[in-house]
């Protein structure tokens, strides 16, 4: 089946760093992936859809300077938090639409982010 | 403005019966709807998803059902086994963008 990693796990990192979180699409190629971001006990909420090879589209709230999404290639998208503050801390996961395929997307294991 | 909504938060089910999760929607442009389960901190997993050119799709345990007219769907997992305790999301698609509507989510228990 469509597999979809992502790395790091978990990580922690002071206030006012930036902290990277690559989204991998392992066997299949992903024109189009998604960022989310799930708060406790809340739905997914979608942060921006990423096209590769084109800027990103981000939801109404989000601040794409602050957070960064590079799609460089059919099976890779990025997303840079940049200059993190305690209340980015959250659980964000990434997920990947096969090419090929109608609507299904595929989600990775997700990442949870602490700011100190 | 909620576009899907799951309107129970919890649902409680014997193990061995039926698990039935119901899902509304309000935006006639959705022409496709999926299922996917979410464990506490990880992705979600699909499960399964229809066309809105169907009114059931089948795979194994899991069946979902499709009524256009009154905008609702609904999951059906036979038999309920422990295993599929989990928190189960409706997503709704229309084909301009690809991207997925979500509902708030049903928590899942099934009790031994």
């Amino acid at each position: 089946g469509a597999v979809v990693s992502q790395h790091p796990s978990r990580v922690i990192c002071k206030s006012g760093t930036s902290v990277k979180i690559e989204c991998r699409s392992l066997d299949f190629q992903a024109t189009t992936m998604f960022w989310y971001r799930q708060f406790p006990k809340q739905s997914l909420m979608l942060m921006a859809t990423s096209n590769e090879g084109s800027k990103a589209t981000y939801e109404q709230g989000v601040e794409k300077d602050k957070f960064l999404i590079n799609h460089a290639s059919l099976t890779l998208s990025t997303l840079t938090v940049t200059s993190a503050h305690p209340e980015d801390s959250s659980f964000y996961i990434c997920s990947a639409r096969d090419s090929a395929g109608p609507y299904e997307q595929y989600f990775g294991p997700g990442t949870r982010l602490t700011v100190t | 403005d909620q576009q899907v909504k799951q309107n129970s938060p919890s649902l409680s089910v014997q193990e061995g019966r039926i698990s039935i999760l119901n899902c509304d929607y309000t935006n006639s442009m959705f022409d496709y709807f999926l299922w996917y389960k979410k464990y506490p901190a990880e992705g979600p997993t699909f499960l399964i998803s229809i066309s809105s050119i169907k009114d059931k799709n089948e795979d194994g345990r899991f069946t979902v059902f499709l009524n256009k007219s009154a905008k609702h769907l609904s999951l059906h997992i036979v038999p309920s086994q422990p295993g599929d305790s989990a928190v189960y999301f409706c997503a709704a698609s229309a084909r301009s963008n690809y991207q997925l509507i979500w509902g708030a989510g049903t928590k899942l228990i099934i009790k031994p």
